[in-house]
């Protein structure tokens, strides 16, 4: 089975701290994600990664930053966290098709989540 | 951003009852996949639908991509407590040679016993 970890279940950082959260698959896969899930909202992409040292921003990169130095970790960083970031962060990760077979979405595996709060 | 508009936001059934979800895209969608997020767990793939007009079930649940692929839905048959949770559907993207997901806001579901 596909696994996917979280560094973090619950995080609680104050305004302003540098925040690291972590990411770790263990089936080779090429894709990672991060999200942010908050009430109403959905799902929304932050960035992903499609390799080693690429990275693509998602619909919401400000604030944010990531880091992907090996293919199975992926890190996202608040470089400023402020209170508006406080939210439910997912990560996720995905068997990558090719350029040829991009139109066939692959399954996303999800990580348990980490619940921060910046006070 | 891009969002997948889902409705109805939220939906709270009587346990036996049926329940209906509908995802709309502004595009035609070479495909769509639906997950389930149980409370306080993470979002599991549940399906992909690739053709127009595919009907594909798993035991109560009935998934269909319409015929102009712009749209899809998920129907319960006969609602369990165990159906409790929120149903996304998510659909692909193509961004300079890359593709990313974008979901839907997700529908949340309660059932009551």
């Amino acid at each position: 089975d596909v696994k996917v970890t979280q560094s973090s279940r619950y995080l609680v950082k104050r305004t302003g701290e540098k925040v690291f959260l972590e990411c770790v698959q263990d089936m080779d896969h090429e894709n990672m994600f991060w999200y942010r899930q908050d009430p109403g909202l959905g799902l929304r992409l932050i960035y992903f990664s499609y390799d080693v040292k690429m990275k693509e921003k998602g619909d919401i990169p400000e604030g944010y930053s990531v880091s992907r130095e090996k293919k199975e970790r992926f890190s996202l960083i608040l470089e400023s966290a402020s209170t508006n970031q406080t939210s439910m962060y997912l990560c996720a990760s995905s068997l990558a098709t090719g350029w040829g077979l991009a139109g066939v979405l692959d399954t996303q595996y999800f990580g348990p989540g980490t619940r921060l709060t910046v006070l | 951003g891009q969002q997948v508009m889902q409705i109805p936001q939220y939906q709270h059934v009587q346990e036996g009852e049926d329940f209906t979800t509908y995802c709309n895209s502004s595009t035609t969608l070479s495909n769509i996949q639906w997950y389930k997020q149980r409370p306080g767990g993470h979002p599991v793939f549940l399906i992909q639908l690739v053709k127009s007009g595919e009907v594909k079930k798993q035991k109560r649940l009935t998934f269909q991509f319409g015929e102009a692929k712009k749209n899809s839905s998920l129907h319960i048959t006969a609602t369990q407590t165990t159906d409790v949770g929120t149903y996304f559907c998510a659909e692909p993207r193509t961004t300079s040679g890359t593709y990313k997901y974008i979901f839907g806001t997700g529908t949340r579901l309660k059932v009551l016993a």
